[in-house]
């Protein structure tokens, strides 16, 4: 059994497109993240969500909007995709106990954007 | 500002030899620090973790050391084989506000050659 999984795993597309990438966990965590990978290999965190409220939100364009139907859910919409946009997004969940932080993130596969 | 450093950014070494990867921080107050595998095409997996009061701990071939004083972490590996061939990365977490955001670092791509 897959414990997060997110799809597409694959998704080309035109400039000025909108595109969905969803993403479940069954897990039983109560937090959920999206990250994007650049070229570089470099993760950085875009939004995350607990119990389905947004508790992280970095500098991401308004383009990109999170939303969580449940807690073992969170997809991406992506509006008016540009270039730059093109990368692989990972989806990972979490089980935040207090503040101890040890909490391991469990990835997904990715989904590889690419826009044309 | 909370940072992760890594280096070096990029390993080859050849099958059979050991290596250590570096991994240094910022973040405070400090709560855990973690190293990921990545292998290519996929998502990042838990290797080891490390809290305050540990130093050394050991997953198989590799050992990761943490120096909370000079907040610095090693991950060693011993008797490479291809299948280390991935891309490493420390994560670290604080305790409070900001710092509870895991801050990863840039990576180190490892390749091991036959």
């Amino acid at each position: 059994d897959t414990a997060v999984s997110q799809t597409p795993k694959y998704l080309v597309t035109q400039m000025g497109n909108d595109k969905s990438i969803k993403c479940e966990q069954n897990l039983g965590h109560d937090t959920m993240y999206w990250y994007k990978q650049d070229s570089k290999k470099f993760l950085k965190i875009m939004f995350s969500y607990n119990n389905k409220e947004l508790i992280i939100n970095e500098t991401v364009p308004n383009r990109f909007s999170p939303k969580s139907p449940d807690k073992a859910h969170l997809n991406l919409h992506i509006n008016s995709l540009e270039l730059g946009d093109s990368a692989v997004y990972f989806c990972a969940s979490s089980q935040n106990r207090g503040t101890s932080g040890a909490n391991v993130l469990t990835f997904g596969a990715g989904s590889r954007l690419t826009v044309l | 500002k909370n940072q992760v450093e890594q280096s070096p950014q990029s390993l080859i070494i050849l099958e059979g030899k050991n290596c250590t990867l570096q991994c240094n921080y910022t973040v405070s107050p400090f709560s855990n620090l973690r190293w990921y595998k990545q292998d290519t095409g996929r998502g990042p997996v838990s290797l080891t973790i490390m809290t305050f009061s540990e130093n050394t701990k050991s997953n198989g071939r590799y050992t990761a050391t943490l120096d909370a004083d000079t907040k610095q972490s090693s991950l060693h590996i011993t008797a490479s084989q291809l299948s280390d061939s991935a891309s490493y990365i420390c994560v670290v977490r604080g305790t409070s506000g900001g710092s509870y955001i895991p801050t990863f670092g840039r990576g180190t791509s490892l390749i091991v050659h036959p």
